[in-house]
C-alpha cells in the first residue's frame, strides 16, 4: 500500500483565497484525522471521522474551516478565507479504528501571505 | 482540560545510552499515543498503549494510568533514534504534548 497520500505537498497562497487540502487514507482504514501543527501550539486534532461520518469536529477552529468526507477513500479540509494565522503543516491520518494505530501522511505545508 | 507535559524538552545522548521521555497528563484517559516526528517533519506512530507496557525492538513504552503518567524508553540509543517524540493522550479529547527533542550523537 503506498500509505496515506496527501496533496498538495506544499501551498502558497494569498490572504483571502480558498484553500482546499486532499487526503487518501489506507485502504481499509476506516478511521480519518486531520491535524495541524504549528511551532506555536504543536499538534492539534481538528476533526476525527468514523465511517466516513464527522465524529468530532471540536478543534476545528472557526467556521472558515471545513471538512468532508464524500467516500471511504477520499476527504478534503477546505479553508475559506484562508489567513496568514492558517499557515502550518496539516497531517492527515488514518487507522482501523479510533484507538488503534495512526498512520499519518507527509502533510500539506500551508503558507499564508 | 487535558493539560500534557513532557519532560525533558532536548536531550542530548551518546550512542548506545539508554534514554526515558516521561510525559504526564492531567485526566482520565481511554489511550495514550507515543509519535516519532523525523527532522523531515514525517510523524510515525510508535505505541499505542491503554495500560501496562509494550515493547517494539529497542523501544518500550509504559503507561500508569493511576499516575497519569507514561515513559518511552529506548535502549541501546542510535544517532537514527534522532527525532521528535511526542505523547498524545486521549480523553475526552486529545492533546498533544510539546514533544522532547532528542539528538543521539556517534
Amino acid at each position: 500500500d503506498a500509505g496515506v497520500i496527501q496533496s498538495p505537498r506544499h501551498e502558497v497562497t494569498e490572504m483571502g483565497q480558498e484553500v482546499t487540502l486532499r487526503c487518501k487514507p489506507i485502504s481499509g482504514h476506516n478511521s480519518l484525522f486531520w491535524y495541524r501543527q504549528t511551532m506555536m501550539r504543536g499538534l492539534e486534532l481538528l476533526i476525527y471521522f468514523n465511517n466516513n461520518v464527522p465524529i468530532d469536529d471540536s478543534g476545528m477552529p472557526e467556521d472558515r474551516f471545513s471538512a468532508k468526507m464524500p467516500n471511504a477513500s477520499f476527504s478534503t479540509l477546505k479553508i475559506q478565507p484562508s489567513e496568514p494565522r492558517d499557515s502550518a503543516v496539516y497531517f492527515c491520518a488514518s487507522s482501523t479504528d479510533r484507538p488503534d494505530t495512526q498512520y499519518f501522511g507527509p502533510g500539506t505545508r500551508l503558507t499564508v501571505l | 482540560k487535558n493539560e500534557v507535559e513532557q519532560s525533558p524538552q532536548n536531550l542530548t545522548a551518546q550512542e548506545g545510552e539508554f534514554i526515558t521521555i516521561n510525559c504526564s497528563y492531567s485526566v482520565g484517559i481511554s489511550a495514550l499515543h507515543w509519535l516519532q516526528q523525523h527532522p523531515g517533519g514525517g510523524i510515525v506512530s510508535l505505541f499505542m498503549l491503554s495500560s501496562g507496557k509494550k515493547k517494539h525492538g529497542r523501544l518500550i513504552a509504559t503507561i500508569n494510568i493511576q499516575e497519569k503518567h507514561s515513559s518511552l524508553h529506548i535502549t541501546a540509543s542510535h544517532p537514527r533514534d534522532s527525532a521528535v517524540y511526542i505523547c498524545a493522550p486521549r480523553g475526552d479529547d486529545m492533546r498533544f504534548g510539546a514533544g522532547t527533542r532528542l539528538t543521539v550523537k556517534p
